[in-house]
């Protein structure tokens, strides 16, 4: 059983650089061929799709956030992580990563979840 | 970006009941569109991918249909652990986008 789990802090001064991490058990972050997704959620509101990251390092990012977003990976640690940079309220929300499972259809889907972390903006 | 309109927004139902969430894509995604559930400060849960397959796990009172643009998500039989919010995410293209969401609510 795939486990997700986010860390990182709870609150982030505006302008200053969000990060977080998530850690992947029960399965190697290299296999499969699937991507590790962050998506965030605003209070009250609905998903919003960040980008995703493969074990290559390879990543897609949200066009409406690419320009503030940085994702890595690190295999060893079965880990992968997001940077948010320039932080402001609007970025107050719950960040989730999941995993994008790539079946062998060439189909995706978010899977497994992590429980998600609330980030506050806010000085 | 595709756009994903999810209706209603909010539907009042009673324990039993068959009940229809709607999803239509602002262009053809041919079957890429799955289905989450979200109950209060969880994380989503997958329900429904590629439209129609039921995810491992989750009662056959859930279904889903539909292919192009236009995709439902039905129960068949409303159990009390099934209200919630659900959304629908299509995965065609990206940025992959998600519906706004339908709360469904006790009657």
């Amino acid at each position: 059983q795939v486990q997700l789990q986010e860390s990182g802090p709870g609150l982030v001064k505006p302008s200053q650089t969000l990060s977080l991490t998530c850690t992947v058990s029960g399965g190697s972050i290299s296999s499969g061929g699937h991507y590790w997704s962050w998506i965030r959620q605003h209070p009250g509101t609905g998903l919003e799709w960040i980008g995703y990251i493969y074990y290559s390092g390879s990543t897609y990012y949200n066009p409406s956030l690419k320009s503030r977003v940085t994702m890595s990976i690190d295999t060893s640690k079965n880990q992968f992580s997001l940077k948010l940079s320039s932080a402001t309220a609007a970025d107050t929300a719950v960040y989730y990563c999941a995993r994008y499972y790539h079946d062998t259809s060439g189909y995706y889907y978010h899977d497994y979840w992590g429980l998600g972390t609330l980030v506050t903006v806010s000085s | 970006d595709i756009q994903m309109a999810q209706s209603p927004s909010s539907l009042s139902a009673s324990v039993g009941d068959r009940v229809t969430i709607t999803c239509r894509a602002s262009q053809t995604i041919s079957n890429y569109l799955n289905w989450y559930q979200q109950k209060p400060g969880k994380a989503p849960k997958l329900l429904i991918y590629t439209a129609s397959s039921l995810q491992s796990g989750v009662p056959s009172s859930f279904s889903g249909s539909g292919s192009g643009t236009d995709f439902t998500l039905t129960i068949s039989s409303l159990q009390p652990e099934d209200f919630a919010t659900y959304y629908c995410q299509q995965s065609y293209n990206t940025p992959y986008t998600f519906g706004q969401g339908t709360k469904l609510e006790i009657k």
